[in-house]
């Protein structure tokens, strides 16, 4: 199984920050990883897709980099709103697996 | 626009049975694989299973094979999973989602005796 690593853990941070949160795969995933975020009591939602193809209606200042075995996604300039917990998750091979996310805090 | 509504949530005691349900609508149902991942209190999200658009291939999470099954009806735009031997650290959110994009809003399975 294709083990994904993430960190930070958590992270506090401030109205108007630039925030890296990374994940490492085990093996070479290609760019088969997406990024998610959920805001407590709601579904999670993709943000990126192909590790850097941001979805539509995503705001611009989500970005997402990387392929092989390392990635990030950057949020630029903080809003109140994006205070989440975000997770990746793998989909080259089975089973799936999913960072153990990042928890966004004020 | 694309709706999942997940449905058969609820308590159960450890060693027994549940289905869920996952109602899709506005999409070509039939054109898409679609998987089911939960979240347990205080813990991440984590993969259960996937099947094929076709119901051709299905996968599932090391911590649910052989007790979990899931399954779909391309004529009702429905997708299920079978949940047997339940066991407390099944308890979660259940989502099920449309490939990788679209979620639902999930249902909850608590497994308490």
């Amino acid at each position: 199984d294709i083990q994904m690593t993430q960190s930070p853990s958590s992270l506090s941070a401030s109205v108007g920050d630039r925030v890296t949160i990374t994940c490492r795969a085990s093996r070479d995933i290609r760019s088969d990883l997406g990024w998610y975020q959920q805001r407590p009591g709601k579904a999670p939602k993709r943000l990126i897709s192909a590790a850097s193809t941001l979805q539509s209606g995503v705001p611009s200042r989500f970005s997402g980099r990387g392929s092989g075995t390392e990635f990030t996604l950057t949020i630029t300039s903080l809003q109140p709103e994006d205070f989440a917990t975000y997770y990746c998750l793998q989909h080259q091979s089975y089973p799936l697996t999913f960072g153990g996310g990042t928890k966004v805090e004020i | 626009q694309v709706q999942l509504v997940e449905s058969g949530g609820g308590v159960v005691q450890p060693g027994r049975s549940l289905r869920l349900s996952c109602a899709a609508s506005g999409f070509t149902f039939s054109r898409y694989g679609m998987h089911w991942v939960r979240r347990a209190p205080g813990k991440g999200l984590e993969w259960v299973a996937v099947i094929w658009y076709d119901g051709t291939e299905e996968y599932y999470a090391d911590s649910v094979e052989g007790r979990f099954i899931i399954s779909r009806d391309n004529s009702k735009n429905m997708v299920y999973l079978q949940m047997d031997s339940l066991r407390a650290e099944d308890t979660a959110v259940y989502y099920c989602l449309r490939g990788f994009d679209y979620w639902g809003q999930g249902t909850l399975v608590t497994v308490s005796s």
